[in-house]
Parts: structure tokens; sequence; C-alpha cells
């Protein structure tokens, strides 16, 4: 059974870092793109990076570009989202997910973890 | 950026009824599309891939179409656990962007 798990949410200081991890489980983990997406509080989804299964393209939404990184750790099975000057409008549900363009979208879903920017 | 406009924004429907929710892409492509639902405090779920692919495990109620610019997702006879929110996903290219989500509430 695929299963995604996030980690790492809470609240941080305006101008803050966070990191947030992803354990996979269930599946090959070295064949697959990984995703993280975000919901704001009330909001529609946003997606927000992608690193590819060998871990040599990745992608990020204009919103995070410069001051969020992704990476993998395919020896653990775990993706990770490092997350630097952060501001209240990155408060939101951060959502790992399996896949992105080449997986024609996300087919799993972790059950997400909050991010609460706020002074 | 390719920009996806969904509608309606919300709407109240009955048990039984039949709804189209629409995506319109800024601009064309294939099939590279995908429609997810989601529950409140839950993870989004896949739908739909490629346009008009069922995911597997998802009944048969749920379809999809469309290409070039205009995407439809319909539910043939809606059932009480389909209420929900809706949004469309585009794949075709980076960054990847979902429209901004259709609500499906109770008449």
């Amino acid at each position: 059974e695929v299963q995604l798990l996030e980690s790492g949410g809470g609240l941080v200081h305006p101008g803050g870092s966070l990191r947030l991890s992803c354990a996979a489980s269930g599946f090959t983990f070295s064949n697959y793109a990984m995703s993280w997406v975000r919901q704001a509080p009330g909001k529609g989804l946003e997606w927000v990076s992608v690193i590819s299964n060998d871990g040599a393209t990745i992608y990020y939404a204009e919103s995070v570009k410069g001051r969020f990184t992704i990476s993998r750790d395919s020896s653990n099975n775990m993706f990770s989202l490092q997350m630097n000057s952060l501001g209240a409008e990155d408060t939101a549900i951060y959502y790992c997910a399996r896949g992105g363009q080449s997986l024609s979208g996300f087919d799993y879903w972790g059950q997400g973890t909050l991010v609460t920017v706020s002074s | 950026d390719i920009q996806m406009t969904q509608s309606p924004s919300s709407l109240s429907a009955s048990v039984g009824d039949r709804i189209t929710i629409t995506c319109r892409a800024s601009q064309g492509f294939r099939n590279d599309l995908g429609w997810y639902q989601q529950k409140p405090g839950k993870a989004p779920k896949r739908l739909i891939y490629a346009a008009s692919s069922l995911q597997s495990g998802v009944p048969s109620r749920f379809s999809g179409s469309g290409s070039g610019t205009e995407f439809t997702l319909t539910i043939s006879s809606l059932q009480p656990e389909d209420f929900a929110t809706y949004y469309c996903l585009q794949y075709n290219s980076y960054p990847l962007t979902f429209g901004g989500g259709t609500k499906v509430e109770i008449k």
C-alpha cells in the first residue's frame, strides 16, 4: 500500500525557516517524481515544487523560487522541502504527493502538515 | 504559465442530478489534465487523468472530456458522498496549475 507521511510543520515567525519531510513507503521510491502542493486556509490548491525520480530535475513555483529548496534521499525513501524567509503568505497545509508532469499529475497524497507563519 | 479558469465556483444540486464542471485553459494542450475531489479536512483524491481516463476505483458516474482549451468533469447521478470541492489540474507544462475549485453543495 502506497503511503506518504509528512512531518515538520508548525508555527514559525516571519522570516524564519522550516524543513518539511515526507516519508514514502509501499512503492519503489526511486522510480517516481515527487511534489509538494499547498493549500492556504480556506483557499485552493497550489503546486509548489517537484523533484524528478533521480533528483536531477527540479522545478519551483515562482512564489517560492529562491526561498524553498526541494531534495530527496532515495536511500531512505524520503524527500524534503527546506523553506526559508517565510512570510504570512506561506501559511498553508503542505501536502506531499507522488508524481508531477511525468505521472499525469498526482496519484497519491499525504495527509498534509500545517505550516503557520505568524508573529 | 497556463492559467486554468474553473466554473462555476460553486453549485447547489440534489442527489441524482447530473452536473458538469468546466475548466478553461489560457493556452491549448491536448489532454494533460486531471480532476481531483477534496472533502473537508482531507487530501485531494484523483478522479480523472489524461482528460478522460478514470482513476482505478473511481465510480463510473464520473467522466471527463475535452481537449485544447476546454475540459469538463461530469457526474452523471450525484450521490451523497460526492458533495465536495473539485479541482482541475493541468500538467502540460511547469508550473503545474490548478483551477480555482468548484464546491458542490446539497440543495
